[in-house]
């Protein structure tokens, strides 16, 4: 109940395209869920992050889809970059406690 | 505002051998997390640190894992001693809000 489903494995997206990447979850307590980031060599970073009572939170070309009921959300990554190859986590946590992360995607954008 | 420190940022010893990995976290965050990550994975919780105190240990093999947390600021995680599969990436992180986590660069181990 405490894993988080992340798919796909990899993405190939082409340069000005839209790239989406999702995450599912069991655990109804988790109140938090954010997208995490992360180049070679690098720790996550914090990309953006949502609270269950909002459905969509937008920053920049970057967009999170929350589904409740169905215990599912999003990320959307608008007009696709170079810039943006790197893997991707989505994780999940209930209050201050640890975050549970997903598998990760390798998002590739081709020039 | 400087970011979570990590040191050293790789580190290889041989199986047996103990190793240690320091972690100072942003000013002011009272909540520091270890976490392992396996190449190919997401990070896995190993402690939680509410100032002082170990709040969450439960998935920290306590037979060769040890970590502190002295006067609620810097941290040390160590093995004692290491073994083959300890080989991963250690990343420290740490909260102000029990929400938003910020994470180090991350210690690479690599142990023959």
């Amino acid at each position: 109940q405490q894993q988080v489903k992340q798919s796909p494995q990899s993405l190939i997206v082409q340069k000005g395209g839209i790239s989406i990447i999702n995450c599912a979850y069991e655990n109804t307590a988790f109140d938090y869920f954010p997208w995490y980031q992360q180049f070679p060599g690098k720790g996550p970073a914090l990309l953006i992050a949502i609270r269950p009572d909002v459905s969509e939170k937008k920053e920049g070309r970057f967009t999170i889809s929350f589904n409740k009921s169905a215990k599912q959300f999003s990320l959307h990554i608008m007009d696709s970059q170079p810039g943006d190859s790197a893997t991707y986590f989505c994780a999940a946590s209930q209050g201050a406690q640890k975050l549970v992360f997903g598998q990760g995607t390798r998002l590739t954008i081709n020039p | 505002e400087a970011g979570v420190v990590q040191s050293p940022r790789y580190k290889i010893i041989e199986k047996k051998q103990p190793v240690a990995f320091w972690c100072n976290p942003i000013s002011g965050h009272n909540t520091l997390y270890w976490y392992l990550q396996n190449l190919g994975q997401g990070p896995e919780l190993l402690i939680r640190y509410e100032n002082e105190e170990a709040v969450d240990d439960s998935q920290l093999p306590k037979d060769r894992f040890s970590a502190e947390r002295l006067k609620g600021v810097d941290s040390t995680l160590k093995i004692q001693p290491a073994e083959l599969g300890d080989s991963a990436v250690y990343l420290c992180a740490s909260s102000l809000t029990g929400r938003e986590q910020f994470f180090g660069p991350g210690t690479r181990l690599t142990v023959l």
